[in-house]
């Protein structure tokens, strides 16, 4: 089964640390993997995408990782700023039939505290 | 430019009726796509057009349809409101869309209340 898990749900850390977000997936076949951030009231923002190629990406101070043998992604915030809590969601994408398929993540909620 | 506009942003229905959702795409984007999204199942994907014609769809029920217009504007409409309905609606334009690397652009959603 289609499935994207993140990990942890949620995370509480002091402004100017760093943290990491887990994204483990078993979609099959493997299309893209995007991350996004969503504000609290707001429609997602695309932070960073990636193929099966690509093993990192950089978006200011985000960083995204892709392990396609591991089927495991990651997402590196630095210096971490009040303005970072927000939802942030790992999307999968499979190609399939001709027809595309999106598999969601439930998010982890990220909090920055001064 | 201006963003992805939906309207309306907050609405309340009763079971049983119908609800026609908009969404305006940025210029010259061709392709809408629109989700739900809600705190048990968090994102899932409803189904996307382009050109005035759905080219993917999510495992949503027939109640759940959708068109595009000339000018790339779309309307989502959800008939028989069932409580679970109740979710944020979220639309997406990109230039291109389907699995192309286009990055879409969000709207900030339509907040259905089915009570």
């Amino acid at each position: 089964k289609n499935q994207v898990e993140q990990s942890p749900q949620s995370l509480i850390i002091l402004e100017g640390k760093n943290c990491t977000l887990q994204c483990n997936y078993t979609v099959s076949p493997f299309s893209n993997l995007r991350w996004y951030k969503q504000d609290t009231g707001r429609g997602p923002v695309s932070l960073t995408i990636m193929t099966f190629s690509e093993n990192t990406k950089s978006n200011g101070r985000y960083t995204a990782t892709l392990d396609a043998d591991t089927k495991q992604s990651s997402l590196h915030i630095t210096a971490s700023q009040l303005s970072d809590s927000a939802s942030y969601i790992c999307v999968v994408s499979s190609f399939t039939s001709g027809t595309y398929k999106y598999i969601f993540g439930t998010g982890t909620r990220l909090k920055v505290l001064a | 430019k201006a963003g992805v506009t939906q309207t309306p942003r907050y609405l309340i229905k009763t079971r049983g009726q119908q609800v026609t959702l908009s969404c305006s795409p940025i210029s010259g984007h061709r392709s809408v796509s629109w989700y739900q999204q809600t705190p048990g199942q968090g994102l899932q994907f409803l189904f996307e057009y382009f050109s005035e014609t759905q080219r993917n769809k999510g495992n949503f029920p027939g109640r759940f349809s959708g068109r595009q217009f000339s000018n790339s504007r779309s309307e989502m409409n959800v008939s028989t409101l069932e409580l679970g309905d109740s979710a944020l609606y979220l639309c997406a334009s990109a230039p291109l869309g389907g699995q192309g690397l286009d990055e879409q652009y969000f709207g900030p959603g339509t907040r259905l209340t089915v009570t």
